[in-house]
């Protein structure tokens, strides 16, 4: 079985400043990896995914992970956040040959400070 | 237009109702999910159908019934509603659910139930 752990559940950052969200993952087999945003009061959105290929994933408003295999982790930054970075971010896993089946974090709160 | 819409954004009942949430999807999508997100945020996955057909049930009490009367639309009837069913619950729908470069899910903007 798989499963995502997320180690910090809440992340305070001033504007500006860089950030890494931590995402480890456990499975005896390879799997897909995701990062999604929550803003307040809305649902998930796809920040970036990792497929194969590249380590290294740039999704979209500025944010990159990289995978790490050896590792079991895929770790989220940006270089410099904006208050609007403000928001609950989940990683998830799934499995290449299809399950139907999501699994997510229990979300880490990244809070941007002015 | 909405790719997921569910509706309602908000539902606030007594203990023992009836209650039903619907979700639509106008993306041509094969799979639509229900995932339940509880007050710590923590995201479970309770049903899964692919053409309309039950994919995966989560050892979801049976008073949840989902219901899928075609490809674009996954309702859940929940019955005799607790005070632990309180939660947000979010629609959602990929392009197949099977692990394919297209493997993206797209999320409702949630339903937030209140028991009381």
């Amino acid at each position: 079985a798989q499963s995502v752990t997320q180690l910090d559940s809440q992340v305070p950052v001033f504007e500006e400043a860089p950030v890494e969200l931590r995402c480890n993952y456990s499975s005896s087999v390879s799997v897909y990896l995701f990062w999604y945003v929550q803003y307040p009061n809305q649902g998930l959105q796809l920040l970036l995914k990792y497929l194969s290929g590249s380590t290294l994933v740039k999704g979209i408003n500025g944010f990159e992970a990289e995978f790490n295999k050896s590792q079991t982790s895929f770790h989220l930054r940006k270089p410099s956040v904006h208050i609007s970075d403000t928001a609950e971010y989940f990683c998830a896993v799934t499995l290449p040959s299809g399950t139907y089946k999501y699994i997510f974090g229990t979300g880490t709160r990244l809070k941007v400070l002015a | 237009d909405t790719a997921v819409s569910q509706t309602p954004k908000y539902l606030v009942t007594q203990m023992g109702n009836d209650k039903s949430i619907k979700c639509e999807q106008n993306l041509g999508h094969d799979t639509m999910y229900w995932y339940k997100q509880d007050s710590k945020k923590f995201l479970k996955i309770m049903f899964s159908y692919n053409n309309k057909e039950l994919i995966i049930n989560e050892t979801v009490p049976n008073r949840f019934s989902p219901k899928s009367p075609d490809k674009a639309h996954l309702n859940l009837h929940i019955n005799s509603l607790e005070l632990g069913d309180s939660a947000v619950y979010f629609c959602a729908s990929s392009q197949e659910g099977s692990g394919t470069t297209n493997e993206k899910l797209f999320f409702g903007s949630g339903t937030q139930l209140s028991v009381l």
